[in-house]
């Protein structure tokens, strides 16, 4: 079992409809958890950390439920440019893993 | 805008060849990490480093090595490429919280 699950994607959207992403982690130490957005052929770039508490971010909100090891991503009023590749990232004591990542592609 | 920079971008090279792909940061972050990543493939962790003198092997088995004199470099190098290492490799460091991530190496090995 890899551990860090996304779901599968590709998930094909029109332009302002609301879309939600899910991964389940592991371990249970583990401490950090974040969405980075990955453009094609880019790095990894940060989105928005997760805390337990849930965050906010304009059309962006993210949560974790560290009792089922579950997070989630929201992205409401979806743009064209929302178009990436989603990574739900784990942070152990020094290690970042990363899960396979869910393609968002948003339709005009 | 992260200061953490790898280089060459892109390198090909023929079978046999010592390559070493540099990554330098300079944020003064502790830790460092390679990962590959295949295309439309997930990153999978295959160096990382606590600090000078400390480098562990991640979760992918690789037959790269690494090496941390100074705080903010952390070059990888194959002594001996092949075709199936033909992959891009990623360099993040971070101060704690937030990893920051390198603009990536494309390596082509023919």
């Amino acid at each position: 079992r890899k551990e860090v699950e996304q779901d599968p994607g590709p998930f094909n959207v029109p332009e302002g409809a609301t879309v939600a992403f899910n991964c389940t982690y592991s371990n249970s130490a583990s401490q950090s958890f974040f969405w980075y957005r990955q453009d094609c052929r880019k790095e990894p770039k940060l989105l928005m950390s997760v805390y337990s508490s849930g965050n906010e971010d304009g059309r962006f909100t993210a949560q974790l439920n560290r009792a089922s090891q579950y997070i989630s991503l929201l992205i409401r009023d979806s743009k064209l440019s929302d178009s990436a590749t989603y990574l739900c990232v784990v942070r152990g004591t020094y290690k970042y893993i990363f899960g396979t990542g869910t393609r968002l592609k948003v339709l005009a | 805008e992260a200061d953490i920079y790898q280089t060459p971008r892109y390198l090909v090279i023929g079978t046999g060849k010592k390559i070493t792909l540099e990554c330098s940061q300079t944020m003064g972050h502790d830790k460092m990490y390679w990962y590959q990543q295949d295309p439309g493939m997930e990153l999978h962790l295959i160096h990382y480093s606590y600090g000078v003198n400390s480098t562990e092997k991640g979760d992918l088995s690789s037959e790269s090595t690494v090496s941390r004199i100074r705080t903010e470099h952390f070059p990888l190098t194959l002594e001996s490429a092949r075709p199936s290492h033909t992959s891009q490799y990623l360099c993040a460091s971070t101060g704690g919280v937030e990893a920051f991530f390198g603009q990536g190496t494309r390596l082509t090995v023919v």
